[in-house]
């Protein structure tokens, strides 16, 4: 099975800061990797697909990159409303899918 | 608009069963495949099952397999989740999620508020 580990756990910024979150997976996933945002209560939304392409309707300040095991999910200028825990996703196999066990963003 | 409601979940005992239902609107249910991912309480994100969008081909998180069964009635548009054999360790919450289309693989792009399940003696 693929594992995915993110980094850092948690992050303590301030709004307006550059914002990077990192996800590894244990094998090449090519770029089959998504990137989620959750709130406290609330399900999760999808933001990234394909390691960088932008969901609809999910600001430009999100961005996505990388490809085979590492990936990041990049925050250009904090805003109060990013404050979550985010998660990325493989999705190479097709039979199977994980995540990584998040990384919570708070305001520092 | 889409929407996705997940209903079934409850107290269960170990050992116990327990059938989850997501009912879909606000798009051509048998145009996706769908999902289900769950939650433990303080934890993340699991993904348990997948189906694609007539039902003929299912797949499992390990820890489920030969215990939870996914299904789905197109015409109902509901999606189901099957649990026996349940143990403390399935306690979660539990999401239905929509794969998105025209994406290859399991991309969710909406999600229920989700249905917990609690195995406890």
């Amino acid at each position: 099975d693929i594992q995915m580990t993110q980094s850092p756990s948690t992050l303590s910024a301030s709004v307006g800061d550059r914002v990077t979150i990192t996800c590894r997976a244990s094998q090449s996933i090519s770029t089959w990797l998504a990137w989620y945002q959750q709130k406290p209560g609330k399900a999760p939304r999808l933001l990234i697909y394909k390691a960088s392409s932008l969901e609809s309707g999910v600001p430009s300040r999100f961005s996505g990159s990388g490809s085979g095991t590492e990936f990041t999910l990049t925050i250009s200028s904090l805003q109060p409303d990013d404050f979550a825990t985010y998660y990325c996703q493989q999705y190479n196999t097709f039979s199977q899918s994980t995540f990584g066990q998040g990384t919570m963003v708070e305001i520092e | 608009e889409v929407h996705l409601v997940e209903s079934g979940g409850g107290v269960v005992r170990p050992g116990g069963s327990l059938r989850l239902s997501c009912a879909a609107s606000g798009f051509t249910f048998d145009d996706y495949g769908m999902n289900w991912v769950r939650q433990a309480p303080g934890k993340g994100l699991e993904w348990v099952s997948d189906i694609n969008w007539d039902g003929t081909s299912t797949f499992y998180e390990n820890s489920v397999k030969g215990r939870f069964t996914i299904s789905r009635d197109n015409a109902k548009k509901l999606l189901y989740l099957q649990m026996n054999s349940l143990r403390a360790e399935d306690t979660a919450l539990y999401y239905c999620a929509r794969n998105k289309r025209a994406v290859a693989g399991m991309v969710f792009d909406y999600w229920g508020q989700g249905t917990l399940v609690t195995v406890s003696s």
